[in-house]
């Protein structure tokens, strides 16, 4: 069974604080993993990754995908309290279907 | 602006009384997708829409139904709402991924939130 783990499962930091969070998948196909962004709604679209190796930025955020380890990090650096939400890891098994297995995600929480 | 629409954003509904959540896209995706996502957990596909081609995950019950009339718009449909079905009901699409060489990324509407009383 395809399965996606994310940890830690919620964080507190401070701002200013830097954060990496963690994402680690067993699937039988993959094609790639992506991070999203959840606050009070849906899931927005953060990184789509494919290739090991090659880190994403986007300002303060950014990401990496190691597939040798099975795991993608997200760093984000200098956290304001608007990083406050949920990170969600999912990975896309590309076996023909369309469903992406998603985790659990990371709770993080920015306190000034 | 391209974009996923979900109505109602909130519904509430009586234990037993059907309902019927609806999605609407502008990005002219080949592929939409119903999730249920639970209280602190992550969200859960119940079937995906390829142009008309319906996909049922093997766990959705029974009890949930969905209809695509057209490329734009996508129902769901809950014949008699447990308070098991209380959640955020999530609605995605995405590009056809079969003639596509890339990886896709799903757009999700807003979502409706569902209350069962």
């Amino acid at each position: 069974e395809d399965k996606v783990v994310q940890s830690p499962l919620s964080l507190v930091v401070h701002e200013g604080d830097t954060v990496t969070l963690n994402c680690s998948y067993e699937v039988t196909n993959f094609r790639s993993l992506l991070w999203y962004k959840q606050e009070k709604k849906a899931p927005t679209f953060l990184f789509m990754l494919t290739s090991s190796g090659i880190e994403k930025k986007s300002g303060r955020l950014s990401s990496i995908l190691d597939k040798k380890e099975l795991s993608s990090i997200l760093n984000i650096t200098a956290t304001q309290t608007g990083d406050s939400a949920i990170y969600l890891c999912a990975v896309d098994n590309g076996a023909g279907s369309y469903q992406l297995t998603f985790g659990k995600g990371t709770k993080l929480s920015v306190i000034p | 602006d391209a974009m996923v629409i979900q109505n109602p954003r909130y519904q509430v509904t009586q234990f037993g009384k059907p309902v019927t959540l609806s999605c609407s896209q502008t990005l002219n995706h080949n592929v939409m997708y119903w999730y249920q996502q639970k209280s602190s957990q992550a969200p859960k596909l119940l079937f995906h829409y390829y142009d008309k081609d319906f996909n049922n995950e093997a766990d959705t019950p029974d009890n949930f139904q969905s209809r695509r009339p057209n490329t734009s718009f996508c129902f769901l449909d809950i014949r008699s709402p447990g308070l098991g079905d209380a959640a955020m009901y999530l609605c995605a699409t995405s590009r056809d991924v079969i003639r596509s060489s890339a990886a896709y990324e799903q757009y999700f509407g807003p979502g409706t939130r569902l209350t069962v009383t």
